[in-house]
């Protein structure tokens, strides 16, 4: 079975920089999740989605971030314009929906952000 | 909130030692509770998961962890570490009320051989 597939694994921009993720979960996953991991800290939710619908976005800065995931499947999570303090590991994460809450989360390798 | 506290930011070990890394988490109602590791380069992986049941539950590569609900804790444990153990590992909590997980800090473990 496929893993969470992110990509792309690195990448290096300047300040002001758009830049863009891809996430594309596990076949059937019907819950897609966004986090931030800042170095040594652990990952921070930034959005969640059940299908298409995003449920869970309080965290997200929404005066620069957006995110989508149209046909329920892939998502892609955008930055414009980015900031220095954007630099970090985005992961994307998902999980089929369970009854009474989160089961376990499968995590894909993270998108590791540097702006300079 | 539901909110995640892990208090040991960095341990080091020799191979053979015994290993318990603390996890405190602060909600007053029902919760799921979980171990995640990070091995060097890779990406984050389930250890082990308490949803009901026996308190102490285990999981894989020999590790284990013990609820104590009247501490609000979930410490992670391990009888003798083994080199290839080293790796960041995080405690996270999910509250049964809606799919969002809650991480700690993380542990970064060394263990030298």
């Amino acid at each position: 079975e496929a893993g969470v597939v992110q990509s792309p694994r690195y990448k290096i921009i300047e300040k002001k920089q758009p830049v863009a993720f891809w996430c594309n979960p596990i076949s059937g996953h019907n819950t897609l999740y966004w986090y931030r991991q800042n170095l040594g800290q652990g990952p921070e939710l930034l959005i969640r989605y059940e299908n298409e619908e995003a449920v869970d976005d309080s965290q997200l800065p929404k005066d620069r971030f957006s995110a989508e995931r149209l046909k329920g499947v892939d998502s892609t999570l955008k930055i414009q314009p980015a900031e220095l303090g954007d630099s970090a590991v985005y992961l994307c994460a998902s999980s089929p929906r369970l009854a009474g809450g989160a089961g376990e989360l499968f995590f894909g390798e993270g998108s590791r952000l540097t702006v300079l | 909130a539901q909110s995640v506290s892990q208090h040991n930011h960095h341990v080091i070990l020799s191979e053979a030692a015994s290993l318990e890394l603390g996890c405190n988490y602060s909600y007053g109602g029902t919760v799921n509770l979980f171990w995640y590791v990070q091995y060097p380069g890779q990406h984050l992986q389930l250890l082990l998961k308490y949803f009901s049941g026996d308190p102490l539950v285990k999981g894989i590569k020999g590790f284990e962890a013990e609820f104590i609900k009247s501490k609000f804790s979930f410490n992670l444990r391990k009888p003798s570490v083994q080199w290839s153990d080293t790796a960041e590992y995080f405690c996270a909590v999910n509250n049964n009320a809606g799919n969002m997980l809650t991480f700690g800090g993380g542990t970064r473990l060394m263990v030298k051989p």
